[in-house]
C-alpha cells in the first residue's frame, strides 16, 4: 500500500515530441505528488510538484495530470528536447515528510 | 548557499571494512534523510531525522547500518562491517518543514570489494 509504481521504465522520444510518464498509488493519505529529475551522475532534484486538490499543474514545457479517483498522476513533457534526457522519479507523501519513490524513468530524447 | 555537501564522493573498500559517509545539511533545514540508489532497487529510504533525532529508521536495510545527526550541521552514515553488496550511491537530501521540496546531495557512490 506503500508503493508508487512508474511506468514505463524506458522512453525514447523524438526532438519535439511528447514524454508521457505515468505513476499510480494507493495510498489514499498521500497529499503531496512530487516529480523529481535526475541527470547522470547528480542528485535527484524537483522538477514540479502537485496537490491532490487540483486536477492539473504546468510549469513551461512540464505538465503534472492528477486524477484522484483512479489514483494516478503522470508527467507530460511537451516538445521534449535532448537536454531533458535523465531519469524521472515520481514519489508521493503524507504529513511524515517521507517520500515514496517510483523506480524511475530513463528518458532519452533523441535529436 | 552551498547545497547539500557529501564526503567523500567516491569510497572504494574492502569486504570487513567500516565505511562511513558524511552529510552536511543546508542550513536551516530541519530535516535529513539518506537514501540508497541501485540499478536493482531504486531509491531508497535508509532513515531520516528531525531536529537531529532519528524519526523513521524502517529502511536501514541491518544492524550494520547505522546513522547519526549529532547537531543540525552534520549527519554520518556507517556501515560496518561493509559487504559487496551495499555498493551503491548514497545520497544525502534535506528540506525545511519535511513538507516541502527534499535537496539532494551530489551522492557518495560505494564500492565494496
Amino acid at each position: 500500500q506503500q508503493q508508487v509504481k512508474q511506468s514505463p521504465q524506458s522512453l525514447i522520444v523524438q526532438k519535439g515530441g511528447i514524454s508521457i510518464i505515468n505513476c499510480a498509488y494507493e495510498n489514499t493519505a498521500f497529499d503531496y505528488f512530487p516529480w523529481y529529475q535526475q541527470f547522470p551522475g547528480k542528485g535527484p532534484a524537483l522538477l514540479i510538484a502537485i496537490r491532490p486538490d487540483v486536477s492539473e499543474k504546468k510549469e513551461g514545457r512540464f505538465t503534472i495530470s492528477f486524477n484522484k479517483s483512479a489514483k494516478q498522476f503522470s508527467l507530460h513533457i511537451m516538445d521534449s528536447q535532448p537536454g531533458d534526457s535523465a531519469t524521472y522519479f515520481c514519489a508521493a507523501s503524507w504529513n511524515t515528510g517521507k517520500l515514496i519513490f517510483g523506480q524511475g524513468t530513463t528518458l532519452q530524447v533523441k535529436p | 548557499d552551498a547545497g547539500v555537501i557529501q564526503s567523500p564522493r567516491h569510497e572504494v573498500t574492502e569486504m570487513g571494512q567500516e565505511v562511513t559517509l558524511r552529510c552536511k545539511p543546508i542550513s536551516g533545514h530541519d530535516y535529513l534523510f539518506w537514501y540508497r540508489q541501485t540499478m536493482m532497487r531504486g531509491l531508497e529510504l535508509l532513515i531520516y531525522f528531525n531536529n537531529n533525532v532519528p524519526i523513521d529508521d524502517s529502511g536501514m536495510p541491518e544492524d550494520r547500518f547505522s546513522a547519526k545527526m549529532p547537531n543540525a550541521s552534520f549527519s554520518t552514515l556507517k556501515i560496518q562491517p561493509s559487504e559487496p553488496r551495499d555498493s551503491a550511491v548514497y545520497f544525502c537530501a534535506s528540506s525545511f518543514s519535511g513538507r516541502e521540496t527534499q535537496y539532494f546531495g551530489p551522492g557518495t557512490r560505494l564500492l565494496v570489494l
